[in-house]
C-alpha cells in the first residue's frame, strides 16, 4: 500500500538557517515522489519531483530532496531559510501501480522566525 | 503550460441550496481530472476521480448523490455540492495529469465554500 509520513506536523527556524522537513514513504513498486507548497488560501505550488532520475533533485526558490531508497525517505532541505517561505508543505506519493493517484502526507506547517 | 483553473475562488451559499464549482484545464486537454477537500490546517482527501465522458470515481465515504461530478469536456469537470449545508464549507481542489505526463497532477487554486 502506499503512504506517506510527515515526522513533523509544526517546524519552526529562524531565518538564514536550514530548513528540514522530513517525510518517509511507502510503496510497492517505483514510487514518484513530489513536494508541494501551500500558502494560506493558496493553491498547491509544485516545489519539485522525483522520478525515477537523479536521486537528488533540485526544485524552485533554493529547495531541493533526496530519494533514499534505503531508506524510504525524501526529505525536503534548504540551506537558508526566508519569511517567504512560512506555508504548508506537503509531501506526495504516488506510483503506475495505483494509476498514479496520488497520496499526501499529513502537512508540515513551516514557520520562519525573523 | 498545464495551468488548471477553477471558479469561483470563493462562494458563500444558504444551507439548502446547490452549488457548482468548475475546474478547467486551460492549455491543454485532460482526460483525467481529481476533486480534492481540504479542510482547515488538515491535508488534502481524494473525493473522486472524473473521467472524461463517463461516471466519476468515488472515494470511500463520499456520497455521489451528494457531490455531483460532470466530466463532459476534456477541459472541464465540475462538481456540484447538492442540497449544501454547513459541514460541506470547506477548500475544494481540483487537479489533472499534464497532456505529457500522466504522473504528474497539476493543482487549480481551489475554491472556498462557505454554507451559512
Amino acid at each position: 500500500a502506499q503512504s506517506v509520513t510527515q515526522l513533523d506536523s509544526h517546524v519552526s527556524v529562524s531565518e538564514g538557517t536550514p530548513v528540514l522537513l522530513r517525510c518517509n514513504y511507502s510503496s510497492s513498486y517505483s514510487p514518484s515522489l513530489f513536494w508541494y507548497v501551500q500558502h494560506p488560501n493558496k493553491g498547491l505550488q509544485l516545489l519539485l519531483k522525483y522520478t525515477s532520475a537523479a536521486t537528488l533533485v533540485k526544485g524552485i526558490n533554493g529547495f531541493e530532496a533526496e530519494f533514499k531508497k534505503s531508506e524510504t525517505s525524501f526529505h525536503l532541505t534548504k540551506p537558508s531559510a526566508h519569511m517567504s517561505d512560512a506555508a504548508e508543505y506537503f509531501c506526495v506519493v504516488s506510483d503506475e501501480y495505483t494509476g498514479n493517484q496520488f497520496y499526501f502526507g499529513t502537512g508540515t506547517s513551516l514557520t520562519v522566525i525573523p | 503550460g498545464a495551468v488548471v483553473s477553477q471558479h469561483p475562488s470563493w462562494v458563500i451559499c444558504k444551507s439548502g441550496t446547490s452549488v457548482k464549482i468548475e475546474c478547467r484545464s486551460l492549455d491543454f486537454q485532460a482526460t483525467t481530472m481529481f476533486w480534492y477537500r481540504q479542510f482547515p490546517k488538515q491535508s488534502l482527501m481524494l473525493m473522486a476521480t472524473s473521467n472524461e465522458g463517463s461516471k466519476a470515481t468515488y472515494e470511500q465515504g463520499v456520497e455521489k448523490d451528494k457531490f455531483l461530478i460532470n466530466h463532459a469536456s476534456l477541459t472541464l469537470s465540475t462538481l456540484t455540492v447538492t442540497s449544501a449545508h454547513p459541514e460541506d464549507s470547506s477548500f475544494y481542489i481540483c487537479s489533472a495529469f499534464g497532456a505529457d505526463s500522466s504522473y504528474e497532477q497539476y493543482f487549480g487554486p481551489g475554491t472556498r465554500l462557505t454554507v451559512t
